[in-house]
């Protein structure tokens, strides 16, 4: 299994451009999140979805958009990149039906520069 | 309004000691408490976790300590190791909202040979 997969890893945007960080997972995972880390603050949750076709907010979701068609994938999609998204960006997925089992695992993370 | 803080911001511990890292919650309603190890240029990992039902747990060389009348939990890592040096960073959630996880700051940990 390749768990959590994200591109690209590095991304540098100009203020006011529109990109979509791709997050795909083989784990047959139920839910899925978006996190980004800055320093000193730790991971703050954007969005999250327990399914596909249901997504919900996280703790800093504006000017970040989600959608969830399969299972599989969870891309996140900045709608006009702003310098304050500047941030490294983690997907996570977790939950397993077949085993029970809730371990969150991450991906490698996309680091995004907005000038 | 930061639901899980986390001391100390950085660590400097010489091999073989045992570091401590303390991370103290507000909402009552968490009753799942991860830690979550992160090396240089990659995502966190699930380390070690426990749920309020106990007080402590035990993975080898990594025991987490759980006090929740004072709502404060703590990671310990005995006989630490250079290889141990990485960010620490404790979270909690309500128990199936394991996928919405409140973090700490994080805490650099450097273990000196």
């Amino acid at each position: 299994n390749a768990g959590v997969t994200q591109t690209p890893k590095f991304q540098v945007l100009k203020t006011g451009q529109s990109m979509t960080l791709q997050c795909a997972q083989d784990m047959n995972h139920e839910y899925m999140s978006w996190y980004r880390q800055d320093p000193g603050m730790g991971l703050r949750l954007i969005h999250y979805s327990v399914g596909a076709g249901i997504t919900d907010q996280g703790e800093v979701p504006n000017g970040y958009n989600v959608s969830r068609s399969t299972t599989e994938d969870f891309p996140l999609r900045l709608l006009s990149a702003a310098p304050s998204q500047t941030s490294v960006y983690f997907c996570a997925s977790s939950y397993s039906k077949r085993t029970g089992n809730n371990e969150q695992f991450f991906g490698p993370g996309t680091r995004l520069t907005v000038l | 309004q930061q639901q899980v803080k986390q001391s100390p911001q950085s660590l400097i511990v010489q091999k073989g000691g045992i570091p401590i890292i303390n991370c103290a919650y507000e909402n009552t309603a968490f009753d799942y408490f991860p830690w979550y190890q992160q090396f240089p240029g990659k995502g966190p990992a699930l380390l070690i976790a426990i749920r309020p039902d106990v007080s402590e747990k035990k993975e080898g060389r990594f025991t987490i300590s759980f006090n929740k009348s004072a709502k404060q939990f703590s990671l310990h890592i005995m006989d630490s190791q250079p290889g141990d040096s990485a960010t620490y960073f404790c979270a909690a959630s309500m128990e199936w909202g394991a996928q919405k996880l409140v973090f700490g700051q994080g805490t650099r940990l450097t273990i000196n040979p």
